[in-house]
């Protein structure tokens, strides 16, 4: 399975809502669609597992969507903070793991 | 909890390395474990995937036959051992907690792995 993430980069500006897209080649379970962020220099952190269940501390203004083909995570109103790296992954009992190649949230 | 990876360092093209992370704070026997990549200023690639007994472990393609994850429940360790070391094997490499294959809660701070004559 492939993912493909879109757009590639967002520029967007502090407050604004952003919509991360996630598509994959053929259906995936979505228990096992997962969503990180990364900033510079840091591991990445797991934000969203399950496609939609969010891992603890994160902030409720991050949330995950969709089944089948079509994942979306979006950041309501985006602080400082949350300009990053985002990547979609996806496991698979017979290949693995799958990241999606990112998408990159800057400010305007 | 804790991963600590250790054991990158420079080699050579055609050498091998042996990665080490070493896990603390949970309870290691109940985990399965990854190890995933990054390319100097490309996405996350993973790697490997070892369950918690050593029963199951996959490998991404391009690193099928050339490496191997293993693991230490005694010492609370799982490790990578990479042969037939290629330019494109350059990265840095993260050793992950698999959170029930539904994806990674705790990674640790990488180690790099350069390969270059």
């Amino acid at each position: 399975i492939v993912l493909t993430q879109s757009p590639g980069t967002l520029s967007l500006s502090p407050g604004e809502r952003a919509t991360l897209s996630c598509r994959a080649s053929q259906s995936v379970n979505s228990n096992f669609l997962a969503w990180y962020q990364q900033k510079p220099g840091q591991a990445p952190r797991l934000l969203i597992y399950g496609a939609s269940s969010r891992t603890t501390g994160v902030p409720d203004r991050f949330s995950g969507s969709g089944s089948g083909t079509d994942f979306t995570l979006t950041i309501t109103r985006l602080e400082p903070e949350d300009f990053a790296v985002y990547y979609c992954q996806q496991y698979g009992s017979s290949w693995g793991f799958t990241f999606g190649p990112g998408t990159k949230v800057d400010i305007k | 909890v804790q991963l600590v990876e250790s054991g990158g360092g420079l080699v050579q093209p055609g050498g091998s390395l042996r990665l080490s992370c070493a896990a603390s704070g949970f309870t290691f026997t109940g985990y399965d474990m990854n190890w995933v990549r990054q390319a100097p200023g490309k996405g996350l690639e993973w790697v490997s995937y070892i369950r918690s007994d050593s029963s199951i472990i996959h490998y991404a393609d391009s690193v099928k036959g050339r490496f191997t994850i293993s693991r230490d429940n005694a010492k609370n360790s799982v490790y990578l051992r990479m042969n037939s070391l290629r330019d494109e094997d350059t990265a840095v490499y993260y050793c992950a907690r698999d959170f029930y294959d539904r994806g990674m809660d705790y990674w640790g701070q990488g180690t790099l792995v350069t390969v270059s004559s």
